[in-house]
């Protein structure tokens, strides 16, 4: 069972922080890896994929993949109260499918 | 551009109905996968589509769900004898998989509720 796990939070950050967020996978053989924002009553939006071990960087978001220890994590910098929402954290295989985590909840205080 | 569309946003049906959920993905994704969300998981893989064939059919629950592309862009998932453990959040992504790229961008959803 290909599993991909996520400390379900809440997390809550101040307004202007880092928020770091935390994935695991199971599959070794894992090539994609992607990092939705859900807001409540909403479905999932992209916001970052990353293929390649290291840090990718886009506006205020970082993804960061180390293969070797099966992890990724989504750096939020200048955290604002928009950011409030549902992180998810998704791993595609040798399939096509992507396999979620059940998400991490954030929540940034004014 | 337009996004994926999803119809209904949201239906209610009865224990032992039958329901269509369509989806019309972006155009130009030759790529469409179907998901349901339920409160508090993340999104669970039902099905995926390239073309009009079902590349991978795994997440089926069983053979009361079925899911069609006929012309390789709108897909309709059907739900037969419909019970109240379905009710969930359908989603439909759609992706253009031209082999160098391989996001997956989701449509508004269908929430289903079986009462």
């Amino acid at each position: 069972q290909k599993e991909v796990e996520q400390n379900s939070g809440p997390l809550s950050v101040p307004e202007g922080a880092i928020a770091s967020l935390n994935c695991t996978y199971s599959d070794r053989g894992s090539q994609s890896f992607f990092w939705y924002r859900q807001y409540s009553g909403k479905s999932p939006e992209l916001i970052m994929f990353i293929y390649s071990n290291g840090d990718k960087e886009d506006g205020r978001f970082t993804a960061q993949l180390n293969k070797a220890s099966q992890y990724v994590s989504l750096l939020i910098r200048d955290s604002q109260p928009s950011d409030s929402a549902t992180y998810l954290c998704a791993v595609q295989g040798g399939s096509e499918k992507l396999v979620f985590g059940k998400g991490t909840k954030l929540t940034v205080n004014p | 551009g337009a996004g994926v569309s999803q119809t209904p946003s949201n239906k209610v049906t009865e224990k032992g109905k039958y329901v269509e959920l369509r989806c019309d993905p972006i155009s130009g994704h030759t790529a469409l996968y179907w998901y349901r969300q339920s409160l508090g998981q993340g999104p669970e893989f039902l099905i995926y589509f390239q073309g009009t064939g079902a590349a991978d059919d795994s997440g089926l629950p069983n053979d009361r769900f079925f899911a069609v592309r006929p012309e390789g862009s709108v897909s309709t998932l059907k739900i037969q004898r419909t019970e109240r453990g379905d009710s969930a959040v359908y989603l439909c992504a759609s992706s253009t998989r031209d082999g160098r790229t391989y996001e997956q961008y989701f449509g508004p959803g269908t929430r289903l509720t079986v009462t």
